[in-house]
């Protein structure tokens, strides 16, 4: 069974940055299209942003809510993915995913906190 | 943005009832459609792909039919570890959505 394991979910002022990482133990996470995943509290999952593979070269996308606020990156040495927040908004406050959404393979999520 | 909407928002049912829970999406996605179960700390789990397929290990009593707009996930017989959300998610093109969940308990 695919593992993946988000952390750096914290308290966080508006305005202030943060990084989420995403470690994927059983799976060579540069051969996987990787996404992020968030689900604000009592509301649905709304998908945030998606690195291709490495063979497509790692070209990221991202949802309109977040465009040029959050960056997706990876370090293939860590077999790991990251996303970086920035710019936070009271809006942000969600539990973040990370996931193979091609594949079905979700972590059980952090907690991001913007207040 | 292609939208996705799910009835009910909650059901109630006993043990061995059959569960249906649609999931509508606000246009054609063909096949491209997956069912997840959430249960509340855990990493969703992914039920059935491609619309009606099920995924390695899952239980037979889920099944899921249904294409271009309208979707159906079917548990022919509910049992107490079904308690639990489950949502409909496309992936048709970017950006990727999900429907709202539906909330399964027992009666």
């Amino acid at each position: 069974e695919v593992q993946m394991a988000e952390s750096g979910g914290t308290w966080v002022q508006p305005g202030r940055s943060l990084r989420l990482s995403c470690e994927v133990p059983g799976i060579k996470a540069s051969e996987y299209y990787m996404d992020w995943v968030r689900q604000a509290p009592g509301k649905g999952m709304e998908w945030v942003g998606r690195s291709r593979d490495k063979a497509n070269g790692y070209i990221t996308d991202y949802a309109a809510s977040v465009r040029g606020r959050f960056i997706i990156s990876r370090d293939d040495s860590q077999n790991s993915i990251y996303l970086h927040l920035s710019n936070l908004k009271t809006e942000d406050t969600a539990v973040y995913y990370c996931a193979t959404l091609s594949d079905g393979y979700w972590g059980q999520g952090t907690l991001v906190t913007v207040s | 943005d292609i939208q996705m909407t799910q009835s009910p928002s909650s059901l109630s049912a006993s043990v061995g009832d059959r569960v249906t829970i649609t999931c509508q999406a606000s246009q054609d996605i063909d096949f491209s459609l997956s069912w997840y179960q959430h249960k509340p700390g855990k990493a969703p789990k992914l039920l059935i792909f491609d619309a009606s397929k099920l995924e390695a290990g899952v239980p037979s009593r889920f099944s899921g039919s249904g294409s271009g707009a309208h979707f159906t996930l079917t548990i022919s017989s509910l049992q107490p570890e079904d308690v639990a959300t489950y949502f409909c998610h496309h992936l048709d093109h970017l950006p990727y959505t999900f429907g709202p969940g539906t909330k399964v308990d027992f009666k």
